[in-house]
């Protein structure tokens, strides 16, 4: 199975709004609306920010959100803040008990 | 607060076989799926298996299947990653997850090296 396709870097100023995409394929993102968007601060362990392409778990700030169109996922930032720095990973189910992950996404705050 | 704990990484040779733990406390663990996830040193996340609530129903990816067995014993709320013929590419930071990906564990290191 092979990795959903992220963008290695995205940018932005605080205040702005960053989106980072995630492109699957008909078999994972484009079938399944079970996509989610991981953040990672270094040496920390993955936090879930955003599950079924669009929901935000409890105490994950309203400034994350999600959407998909077709083959492609994408988590948005707005209002970025210095504490978004940090890797995003998304996931998709890809059916058979599978899960596959993208390379990441690294977030630099300017 | 719910937590999973990792512990059995460590530093293996290639060939060589290593069984990982998992603890979980704060919530009703044999209601759980459980998943492991990996990251080799600077890189992203790997799927690599998971186990049903009841432990009926297990997954490997591919790059371990053969090699990995994942089990349970929900009397002592406690997950294994029996891990043999371990190669170099092996070498990874191990996450217990729980299902939903909504917990996860501090994750334990695996060294395959000679």
């Amino acid at each position: 199975q092979s990795a959903l396709t992220q963008p290695p870097s995205a940018s932005g100023s605080p205040g702005q709004s960053v989106t980072v995409s995630c492109t699957g394929t008909s078999s994972d993102v484009g079938t399944y609306n079970f996509v989610s968007w991981y953040q990672q601060h270094p040496g920390k362990a993955p936090k879930l920010m955003i599950y079924e392409v669009s929901k935000r778990p409890s105490g994950v700030p309203a400034r994350f959100s999600g959407s998909k169109s077709g083959n492609t996922a994408s988590l948005t930032v707005s209002g970025l803040q210095a504490e978004d720095e940090a890797d995003y990973y998304c996931s998709s189910y890809a059916g058979n008990n599978n899960y596959v992950f993208g390379g990441g996404t690294r977030l630099t705050v300017l | 607060e719910m937590q999973l704990v990792e512990s059995g990484g460590g530093l293996v040779q290639p060939g060589g076989s290593l069984t990982l733990s998992c603890s979980a406390s704060g919530f009703t663990f044999s209601s759980y799926g459980i998943h492991w996830v990996r990251q080799a040193p600077g890189k992203g996340l790997e799927y690599v298996s998971a186990i049903s609530s009841n432990g009926g129903i297990t997954y490997y990816a591919d790059s371990v299947k053969g090699r990995f067995t994942i089990s349970r014993d929900n009397s002592k709320n406690t997950l294994w990653l029996q891990m043999s013929s371990l190669r170099d590419e092996d070498t990874a930071l191990y996450y217990c997850v729980g299902d939903g990906f909504d917990i996860w564990g501090q994750g334990t290191m695996v060294t395959v090296s000679s």
